[in-house]
């Protein structure tokens, strides 16, 4: 592995179905962070964490859960995916929460139908 | 809360022509701006910070706080620039997370 990586590169999934977006890095950053992209709003921050074992709520939360359980991984949950939360995805990390550049992911296309 | 405004979602020049790609900002204190770049097919990316003061790939950006604006330039552009463009912004109380704009796309024709 080398950056950051995310899973599935794309997704077609059903209303009201349980989805698990994969980020993995192993840079050892501390600071992981979940954007959503959409046309005319750019990145809206979901959910991000500090450090490992610890989250905090973004922009726009509602709907998805994330963890952290240890430094490299941060799964993001759709727990009953709706239409609208059809959007490309991107998972981010930084050396730490006061280090404001973020390397991005490559993203995951989700489509909720 | 902070905002980040980007009024063009498409802008169009040819090579050679001078670019800006506007962004404005609206935060009371002190932000840290930057300039976010995603080319076809490649992961978004740090362009530049308008702490660093510093040109990449020609590109200048200065940060003014009288007009809350932090507007992207170049002078001569190259069909490479063709790119999406994010501005974002980040303030220390809000655990110097990033807020972006809207994005602007630029074509620059042959």
């Amino acid at each position: 592995i080398a950056g950051i990586t995310q899973a599935p590169t794309s997704q077609i999934l059903a209303a009201g179905r349980r989805m698990t977006l994969r980020c993995t890095q192993d840079m050892r950053h501390n600071a992981m962070y979940w954007y959503r992209q959409d046309l005319g709003l750019g990145l809206r921050l979901i959910h991000y964490s500090n450090t490992a074992g610890t989250t905090g709520k973004g922009e726009v939360p509602d709907g998805y859960s994330v963890s952290r359980a240890n430094t490299d991984d941060f799964p993001l949950t759709l727990a009953s995916a709706v239409p609208s939360q059809t959007s490309v995805y991107f998972c981010a990390s930084s050396l730490d929460p006061s280090y404001n550049e973020q390397f991005f992911g490559p993203g995951t296309r989700l489509t909720v139908l | 809360a902070q905002r980040v405004t980007q009024p063009e979602k498409l802008l169009s020049v040819f090579k050679g022509a001078p670019v800006e790609l506007k962004c404005n900002y609206s935060y009371s204190g002190s932000p840290e701006l930057f300039w976010y770049v995603q080319y076809s097919r490649q992961r978004l990316q740090l362009l530049l910070r308008h702490i660093s003061r510093e040109s990449i790939k020609g590109f200048t950006a200065d940060l003014n706080k009288g007009e809350t604006s932090f507007h992207l330039k170049k002078p001569f552009a190259q069909e490479e620039d063709s790119a999406m463009y994010y501005c974002a912004l980040s303030v220390s109380n809000a655990g110097n997370m990033l807020t972006f704009g809207g994005g602007t796309r630029l074509m620059v024709k042959p």
